[in-house]
């Protein structure tokens, strides 16, 4: 079974300061993704980041970057330059290789603070 | 952008009835998906849905849920005899392949239904 373990259920950060959310997970899986969704008020749920795990290089997306440790089954989010519209619940995401069911973790609530 | 539409945005219904909720996903895609959040706990996969069957589902989705594509354009999530604990947030979401061979990073999702059992 995969599980996906978020530690911190809220996280404040100043705005333009730099902001790191964890996430780890379990499976047995040697293939699978990784995603961060961001769900704001209007509770739509938006892609962030997505992570092979075969790859090696940590992902990016302008502000947006994660810090993969596969020994560790870690994947933290990096978020830089904070901005008053990041403020939202962060879900951390695995998916297998061939698969198409997210399990999702338990999410982390991120306000930033002009 | 293209949206994955859900309506209602909030369903208040008694206990026992059945509900449907409905759900427009994105017009090229070919799976179909739909997850619910219980207040306060993390989002669960319910179902998949690819070619007019279902290719997947959770133990959650039990003889109470069924899912339709009646028309082509909808996609909708059937409770057959709602129970309190149905109360929960419904998401819909959509996807053109299989994330390993689609060009699109992962789902598209919609805003969700909140689903009220009283």
């Amino acid at each position: 079974a995969q599980t996906v373990t978020q530690s911190q259920p809220e996280m404040s950060v100043q705005e333009a300061e730099t902001v790191t959310l964890s996430c780890t997970y379990d499976t047995s899986e040697n293939n699978y993704y990784l995603f961060w969704y961001k769900q704001p008020p209007s509770r739509q749920m938006i892609l962030v980041i997505r992570q092979e795990a075969y790859k090696q290089q940590n992902a990016t997306e302008n502000r947006f970057s994660v810090n993969f440790q596969k020994a560790a089954k870690s994947f933290s989010l990096k978020i830089s330059d904070s901005q008053l519209g990041d403020t939202a619940m962060y879900f951390c995401a695995f998916m297998k290789w061939t698969g198409n069911q997210f399990y999702f973790g338990t999410g982390t609530s991120l306000t930033v603070i002009p | 952008e293209p949206e994955v539409t859900q309506t209602p945005s909030h369903q208040v219904t008694q206990m026992g009835q059945e509900v449907i909720l409905r759900c427009v996903p994105i017009s090229n895609h070919l799976y179909f998906y739909w997850y619910r959040q219980i207040l306060g706990q993390k989002v669960e996969f319910l179902v998949s849905f690819y070619n007019n069957e279902i290719s997947e589902k959770s133990e959650i989705f039990d003889d109470q849920f069924s899912v339709e594509r009646p028309d082509g354009s909808n996609f909708t999530l059937k409770i057959r005899s709602t129970k309190l604990e149905d109360s929960a947030m419904y998401f819909c979401a959509s996807s053109e392949a299989e994330i390993r061979y689609s060009t699109h990073y992962g789902y598209t999702f919609g805003s969700g239904t909140r689903l009220t059992v009283v």
